[in-house]
């Protein structure tokens, strides 16, 4: 059973346009959600993240939302940049080290 | 300032053979953790474990898989008598404390099984 979902497989962008990746989840007992992105041969780093008393975080071209009563979360990239190229995973945990992981949304800025 | 270091980076058994793992944490990290990546899929859990003691292997598979993490050395993921099933990414991460401290992962091992 899968907890975390990411339904878009793929997503690809004008550079300097805006990347939105999206991340709907069923367990309402996660309380911090995070972002990963991952470049081919290496491992996922962390990116972003949210706890969730909050509905906003933001840290410089990356913006995360969350939506508890849609249990819907989102990633903001603006504006896209070529480096942005990546897989990103959405993350939640309700334990404090127990991650989650979606499946990933492979994205590709367009020069 | 090495990060999380995994090897081998690539590891192809036959169904029912032994497949060793070997993950070493970031330098002053003593807390690491095991994920699997299936095709198509997300990393899933499988075991978290500080020096010397498991802490929660609740992802594990109930046989054929173990982990480790001695006083001196890498943590060891260890799966004997593999199946074609077991073929995935299989990556560490280690972290300086437990809680939300963020955790940092290795490159991954890929394993094949033939």
């Amino acid at each position: 059973d899968q907890q975390v979902k990411q339904n878009s497989p793929s997503l690809s962008v004008q550079e300097g346009r805006i990347s939105i990746l999206n991340c709907d989840y069923t367990n309402s007992m996660f309380d911090y959600f995070l972002w990963y992105k991952k470049y081919p041969a290496e491992g996922p780093t962390f990116l972003i993240s949210i706890s969730s008393i909050k509905d906003k975080n933001e840290d410089g071209r990356f913006t995360v939302f969350l939506n508890k009563s849609a249990k819907h979360l989102s990633l903001h990239i603006v504006p896209s940049q070529p480096g942005d190229s990546a897989v990103y995973f959405c993350a939640e945990t309700f334990n404090d080290y127990k991650l989650s992981f979606g499946a990933g949304t492979t994205v590709t800025v367009r020069a | 300032n090495a990060g999380v270091m995994q090897n081998p980076r690539h590891l192809v058994r036959r169904r029912g053979q032994e497949a060793r793992l070997r993950c070493s944490p970031m330098k002053g990290h003593s807390h690491v953790y095991w994920y699997r990546q299936l095709p198509e899929e997300g990393l899933k859990f499988m075991v978290y474990l500080q020096k010397e003691n498991i802490i929660d292997e609740s992802g594990m598979p109930k046989e054929r898989f173990s982990a480790e993490f001695p006083k001196e050395g890498p943590s060891i993921l260890r799966i004997q008598q593999v199946v074609r099933g077991d073929s995935a990414a299989y990556f560490c991460a280690s972290s300086q404390l437990a809680g939300t401290d963020e955790q940092f992962f290795g490159p991954g091992t890929r394993l094949t099984v033939l």
